[in-house]
């Protein structure tokens, strides 16, 4: 079965550095997703990706994140100036149509340090 | 913007017993309801979902419904077993937002053997 996949899995760095997460989508879904949890609470959106741009982004998704999609297959998430408050689960997902099932990547656990 | 409310946060039961997660909705245009089951550290994981032209659907051991005029939707598990033990987080989206996935605080479902 086709999954998702993302990398690193987790991620330690200094605050003020910049990362990138990195997420393989499932290959025909034209959807593409970016969501935080921070531990112990609940999964939070962050932007929407369709047709190479950005289709909705959470007020969370202030100018430190980018995403991208440079390739066919890969779709990243950048953020430039990392905060204590970064740290958390990020979950990539994507979806065929936009309106149905979302499939979760295993995400990539950041710790700012 | 929409909000999801979940409840109860924590559900304990005795395996072979019903287990009932309740979740609310703020957006009449919501119409897909997700749930996504989460064990600890890995993915979400789509385990059933409703559209807003449905009120009831089941697969096994689960089921979920919803009442559009009330704004809320449930997901229940009969003769639950210990690997049922997980959280499980409701979510909502609206039809014109790209598959934007708002979720609900998550329950913490226990079930003893």
């Amino acid at each position: 079965e086709p999954e998702v996949t993302q990398t690193p899995s987790h991620q330690v760095t200094q605050m003020g550095q910049e990362v990138i997460l990195r997420c393989v989508p499932i290959s025909n879904h034209l959807y593409f997703y970016w969501y935080r949890q921070i531990l112990g609470q609940k999964v939070e959106f962050l932007v929407s990706f369709y047709n190479n741009e950005i289709s909705e982004k959470s007020e969370i998704f202030d100018d430190q994140f980018s995403v991208e999609r440079p390739d066919g297959s890969n779709f990243t998430l950048k953020i430039r100036s990392t905060k204590l408050e970064d740290s958390a689960m990020y979950f990539c997902a994507s979806s065929v149509y936009g309106t149905g099932e979302a499939f979760f990547g295993q995400g990539t656990r950041l710790t700012v340090v | 913007g929409e909000n999801v409310e979940q409840h109860p946060s924590t559900l304990s039961v005795q395996e072979g017993d019903s287990a009932v997660i309740k979740c609310t909705y703020s957006d009449s245009a919501s119409n897909y309801f997700p749930w996504y089951k989460q064990e600890l550290g890995k993915r979400p994981q789509l385990i059933i979902d409703i559209r807003s032209n449905v009120g009831e659907k089941k697969d096994q051991r689960i089921a979920v419904t919803l009442n559009k005029t009330a704004k809320h939707f449930s997901l229940h598990i009969t003769e639950t077993q210990p690997e049922d033990s997980a959280v499980y987080f409701c979510a909502a989206s609206i039809g014109t937002s790209y598959g934007k996935l708002t979720f609900g605080q998550g329950t913490i479902l226990t079930v003893h053997p």
